[in-house]
């Protein structure tokens, strides 16, 4: 079975610029949640999709956005750009089963976007 | 979310068993603990989860103290592949949201 893949894998943006990430997850898989990651602030939850519907937010402001598709894939967006959206942005996706606790999610190997 | 506890480093030999620590004092009865690593480049991926009871599988073992307050990540024999940064986390039903802290950052010598 294929993994989670992103696209692009790099990715370099002037400031207030905009982006749009792709994300396609394992197939079966119905959540897709999308992750920041800095060397300052770590790994941060950015949100979550399910069913097309966001289901979940982190506490990022409203310029980061998402949606997913009828086929599970979701894209990311980032408007207006700003210096410290450089970052590793990670999608995970899992099957969402709700077994009483968070399903194993399995991570892509990211995009890395670097606002100059 | 409630919060874990993790060591900033720790550091091993290679082929010696290493016990990782991770302390959840305020952990509720429904939290999950789940253990993730990260390798160098890569997206984390995900190592064993349990609730009361230890739990084995094919990567690592987890001890989970009888009042939950702690647990310990334990790989059996270290190899340099293993060295990567671990991550406990408390996860709870009906949410697929990880909340990552700053994790263990495991060093293995050959």
């Amino acid at each position: 079975k294929a993994g989670v893949t992103q696209t692009p894998r790099y990715l370099i943006k002037t400031r207030g610029q905009q982006v749009t990430l792709s994300c396609s997850p394992i197939s079966g898989h119905r959540s897709v949640s999308w992750y920041q990651q800095t060397p300052g602030q770590g790994l941060q939850f950015l949100f979550e999709y399910f069913s097309e519907t966001q289901r979940n937010k982190g506490n990022f402001p409203g310029r980061f956005s998402g949606r997913q598709f009828s086929n599970s894939r979701s894209e990311m967006n980032v408007s207006t750009l700003e210096l410290g959206d450089s970052a590793l942005y990670l999608c995970a996706s899992s099957l969402a089963r709700l077994t009483g606790t968070t399903d194993t999610q399995y991570f892509g190997p990211g995009t890395r976007l670097t606002v100059l | 979310d409630a919060k874990t506890t993790q060591p900033n480093s720790m550091e091993s030999n290679e082929e010696e068993p290493v016990h990782l620590p991770c302390n959840h004092s305020t952990i509720s009865g429904t939290d999950y603990i789940h253990w993730y690593r990260q390798l160098p480049s890569q997206g984390p991926e995900y190592v064993i989860h349990g609730l009361t009871s230890n739990v084995n599988n094919r990567m690592a073992s987890l001890a989970i103290a009888e009042d939950r307050k702690s647990s310990t990540l334990i790989l059996h024999r270290a190899t340099l592949r293993d060295a990567a940064v671990y991550y406990c986390i408390l996860t709870q039903g009906g949410s697929e949201k990880l909340v990552f802290g700053k994790g263990t950052k495991l060093t293995v010598n050959p």
